[in-house]
């Protein structure tokens, strides 16, 4: 069974950093891409970012809304992702959920999420 | 970045309706596009990828459509569990994006 848990959230003021932590199971996660959504209180879904396996070079990307404060990696000998996150704003406010890609970028498979709180 | 737009926004039905949400791309995504149902406090639910291909263990009322830049997702035979918002992503091209959501609730 594929399970994804997430970790790590919780309350940081603005301009802080805040790592999240995704432990995967159930499939193999050394060969498949994982994502990052977010979804702030009563929103919608915004796409946050990607790391792609080694075989594809690690490669990432991201949303413009945190690209150059947020990065996205991985160790694949934990079965874990990463989103590290700086130069935290209050909108970047939100529940953050991991992902892992189906059948091409969409997403067959979402953690519980996480809630980050940006607040003084 | 590929704009999706969907509507309607909010609908109310009944059980036993027939629901219809649209969404639209603002260019041609061929058939990279997915349909989610979320549940309050509840992470998403891929319902449909490739806009028409039901994801394993979806019941068959619902079903997808389109491709280019419009899009439709049908439930046939609204159950009460089907009370819940609707989104669509395409995965056409980066950055990834989400449509704004459809709530359909109990009318």
């Amino acid at each position: 069974e594929v399970q994804l848990v997430e970790s790590g959230g919780g309350l940081v003021q603005p301009g802080g950093s805040l790592k999240l932590s995704c432990a995967a199971s159930g499939f193999t996660f050394s060969g498949s891409a994982m994502h990052w959504v977010r979804q702030a209180s009563g929103k919608g879904l915004e796409w946050v970012g990607r790391i792609r396996s080694k075989a594809n070079s690690y490669a990432t990307a991201y949303a413009a809304s945190v690209k150059g404060r947020f990065t996205i990696s991985r160790d694949d000998s934990k079965n874990t992702a990463y989103l590290q996150m700086n130069s935290l704003k209050t909108e970047d406010t939100a529940v953050y959920y991991c992902t892992r890609p189906g059948s091409s970028s969409d997403f067959d498979y979402w953690g519980q999420g996480t809630l980050v709180t940006v607040s003084s | 970045a590929i704009r999706i737009t969907q509507s309607p926004s909010s609908l109310s039905a009944s059980t036993g309706d027939r629901v219809t949400i649209t969404c639209r791309a603002s260019q041609g995504i061929s058939s990279y596009l997915a349909w989610y149902q979320q549940k309050p406090g509840k992470a998403p639910k891929l319902l449909i990828y490739a806009a028409s291909t039901l994801q394993s263990g979806v019941p068959s009322r619902f079903s997808g459509s389109g491709s280019g830049t419009d899009f439709t997702l049908t439930i046939s035979c609204l159950q009460s569990e089907d009370f819940a918002t609707y989104y669509c992503q395409q995965y056409y091209s980066y950055p990834l994006t989400f449509g704004p959501g459809t709530k359909v609730d109990i009318k």
